[in-house]
């Protein structure tokens, strides 16, 4: 079975803190994927990635950044928390598979910006 | 136009029925289209996936593809409490590796 882990399923942080949200997985998977979801907009995709040292912006990455230093781990930055980006967080990884792709998603982080 | 729409719901179905979930895509090309069921306070789970014209089934599911209407459905046969859930309708665009979701649709199964 695919496994994918979030470093945190609760956090509360400051405006104007730094926050970090990591994401592992333990299937050799190349594309990592970060969204959020907010009720009544869906998932929107921040970044992802298909390879160790590659990223791609999604749809609304203004105000964060990624990481990815190994293939298992995939890392969203807030670089400056604000209370906007209170939302859930959702990572997911998938092999790179054509069309038949799949992605999986860990179990999300609850992010609460006062 | 949303790239995936989805009716927001509730839809409301009593226990053992026919739940009929839909979704409509406006890319043309799409070729990969994925239901997702998500519980409240949980991450998405893949429950069915679809890449041809007709319908594909896996016990009490089962997805329709139509790609020259451009939409895909999810029955859910003898549908049970345990189905209720929000059903994500997900589409492979042709530009690379994007997944587009539909904001979902509620489904609540009454025994």
């Amino acid at each position: 079975d695919v496994k994918v882990t979030q470093s945190s399923r609760y956090l509360v942080k400051r405006t104007g803190e730094k926050v970090f949200l990591e994401c592992v997985q333990d299937m050799d998977h190349e594309n990592m994927f970060w969204y959020r979801q907010d009720p009544g907009l869906g998932l929107r995709l921040i970044y992802f990635s298909y390879d160790v040292k590659m990223k791609e912006k999604g749809d609304i990455p203004e105000g964060y950044s990624v990481s990815r230093e190994k293939k298992e781990r995939f890392s969203l930055i807030l670089e400056s928390a604000s209370t906007n980006q209170t939302s859930m967080y959702l990572c997911a990884s998938s092999l790179m598979d054509g069309y038949q792709e799949t992605q999986y998603f860990g179990p999300g982080t609850r992010l609460l910006v006062l | 136009q949303k790239e995936v729409e989805q009716n927001s719901g509730p839809l409301s179905v009593p226990e053992g029925a026919i739940a009929s979930l839909n979704c409509t895509y406006s890319d043309r090309v799409s070729q990969s289209f994925f239901w997702y069921r998500q519980y409240s306070g949980k991450s998405p789970e893949l429950i069915m996936s679809i890449y041809s014209n007709g319908d594909k089934e896996d016990g009490r599911f089962t997805a329709q593809l139509n790609k020259a209407s451009q939409y895909v459905s999810l029955l859910i046969r003898d549908s049970q409490p345990s189905d209720s859930a929000t059903y994500l309708c997900a589409v492979k665009t042709r530009y690379g590796n994007k997944l587009v979701f539909g904001a979902g649709t509620i489904l609540r199964v009454k025994s």
